[in-house]
């Protein structure tokens, strides 16, 4: 079983919708959480860090689910530019700097 | 101020020769991680440094793959005797090295092996 799940996608939706996404992880210990975001061909930028209360930043919202074990990104009134993959991440088990990636979910924000 | 940069942009090698591949972390920055990213995939976790030392080099796939920071600062990823498996972008890492881990990527190295 992978560290980390994510739906592929791709997520079709046009400009101004609510869309969400989540990912699993494996591991119960796991500390830190992320997303980030990557443009085609180019590096991973960071968007936002999960914390346990939940935290939002503009149109994004972050929320963790220890019990479940998920994280999830919600992202209102989309914009073109927020086409990209959105890339889970999570650390590991007796290394805190170690960080498992998902594979990524697609998002494609249509005029 | 800068970020992570990474030298060379582009690499492409003959199978069976050596390459190495440079990280400059952002400023201040102990940690500093090596990953790589086939299409279609997360980043993979390949080295971890924390200062000069390797603190966790668990996902170098083979002994072919070395890495070093012998100033704790900048950083080579070495492979040896590539082989066309090993194409794929290599992307560098820093970070402040604690909580909350955030780390902050360069533009990564597309190595292509013939």
């Amino acid at each position: 079983r992978k560290e980390v799940e994510q739906d592929p996608g791709p997520f079709n939706v046009p400009e101004g919708a609510t869309v969400a996404f989540n990912c699993t992880y494996s591991n119960s210990a796991s500390q830190s959480f992320f997303w980030y975001r990557q443009d085609c061909r180019k590096e991973p930028k960071l968007l936002m860090s999960v914390y346990s209360s939940g935290n939002e930043d503009g149109r994004f919202t972050a929320q963790l689910n220890r019990a479940s074990q998920y994280i999830s990104l919600l992202i209102r009134d989309s914009k073109l530019s927020d086409s990209a993959t959105y890339l889970c991440v999570v650390n590991g088990l007796y290394n805190f700097n170690k960080f498992y990636f998902g594979s990524g979910t697609k998002l494609n924000v249509k005029p | 101020g800068a970020g992570v940069s990474q030298t060379p942009s582009n690499k492409v090698t003959e199978k069976g020769k050596y390459v190495e591949l440079r990280c400059d972390p952002i400023s201040g920055h102990t940690a500093l991680y090596w990953y790589r990213q086939s299409l279609g995939q997360g980043p993979e976790f390949l080295i971890y440094f924390q200062g000069t030392g390797a603190a966790d080099d668990s996902g170098l796939p083979n002994d072919r793959f070395f890495a070093v920071r012998p100033e704790g600062s900048v950083s080579t990823l070495k492979i040896q005797r590539t082989e066309r498996g090993d194409s794929a972008v290599y992307l560098c890492a820093s970070s402040f090295g604690g909580p909350p881990y955030e780390q902050y990527f360069g533009p990564g190295t597309r190595l292509t092996v013939t």
